[in-house]
């Protein structure tokens, strides 16, 4: 049981690359979220799903896309990438009937 | 606009000493209210968490103190340990639709020997 994991650990991407970060959670729940974390800032919401196929706004989505075709992937899309994109990406899950959200391990991404 | 305002920014206490993060919110409709303990490198994890219907919580040395008329919420480490050393974060959230977390903007704890 591997809980949630993200892939990759860490990036470097270029201004104006696109890449899609990666959430797996094999604890079967249905509400999945994305953060990222910012020194001082502390975590803010991307976008959630509440299962598979459907989506929606958090409080910082601009720049960022995601879809949910099972209840297992969540991933993050970053089509342009802007060096305010450079920030720790966390993803959660968390069960329909709990309240306790379970963090992945985190990809660090920085864009220069 | 932060939802959930939480000082101090860094904390440094003695071992044995009682540690204390204070955090604050506007919206009342908020009805849950957890701590988040992250090791550098890692996620959060949720280490104690209350309802409004509770003045406080206690788990081990952590314990919840909350004022529902103040809308304030505190984290309190008793017996500090170097252990302890972390970045701790309140959060509020609407447990009616997706849980969505708000956070502070976290508290760097290092206990020293």
């Amino acid at each position: 049981n591997a809980g949630v994991t993200q892939t990759p650990k860490f990036r470097i991407l270029k201004i104006g690359q696109s890449m899609t970060l990666q959430c797996a959670q094999d604890m079967n729940h249905n509400y999945m979220y994305w953060y990222r974390q910012d020194p001082g800032m502390g975590l803010k919401l991307i976008y959630y799903s509440v299962g598979a196929g459907i989506t929606d706004k958090g409080e910082v989505p601009n720049g960022y896309n995601v879809s949910r075709s099972t209840t297992e992937d969540f991933p993050l899309r970053l089509e342009l990438a802007a060096p305010s994109q450079t920030s720790v990406y966390f993803c959660a899950t968390t069960g329909t009937y709990s309240y306790e959200q379970y963090f992945g391990p985190g990809t660090r991404l920085t864009v220069t | 606009q932060q939802q959930v305002k939480q000082s101090p920014q860094s904390l440094i206490v003695q071992k044995g000493g009682i540690s204390i993060i204070n955090c604050a919110y506007e919206n009342t409709a908020f009805d849950y209210f957890p701590w988040y303990q992250q090791f550098p490198g890692k996620g959060p994890a949720l280490l104690i968490a209350i309802r409004p219907d509770v003045s406080e919580k206690k788990e081990g040395r952590f314990t919840i103190s909350f004022n529902k008329s103040a809308k304030q919420f505190s984290l309190h480490i008793m017996d500090s340990q170097p252990g302890d050393s972390a970045t701790y974060f309140c959060a509020a959230s609407m447990l009616t639709g997706a849980n969505n977390l708000f956070f502070g903007t976290g508290t760097r704890l290092t206990v020293i020997p």
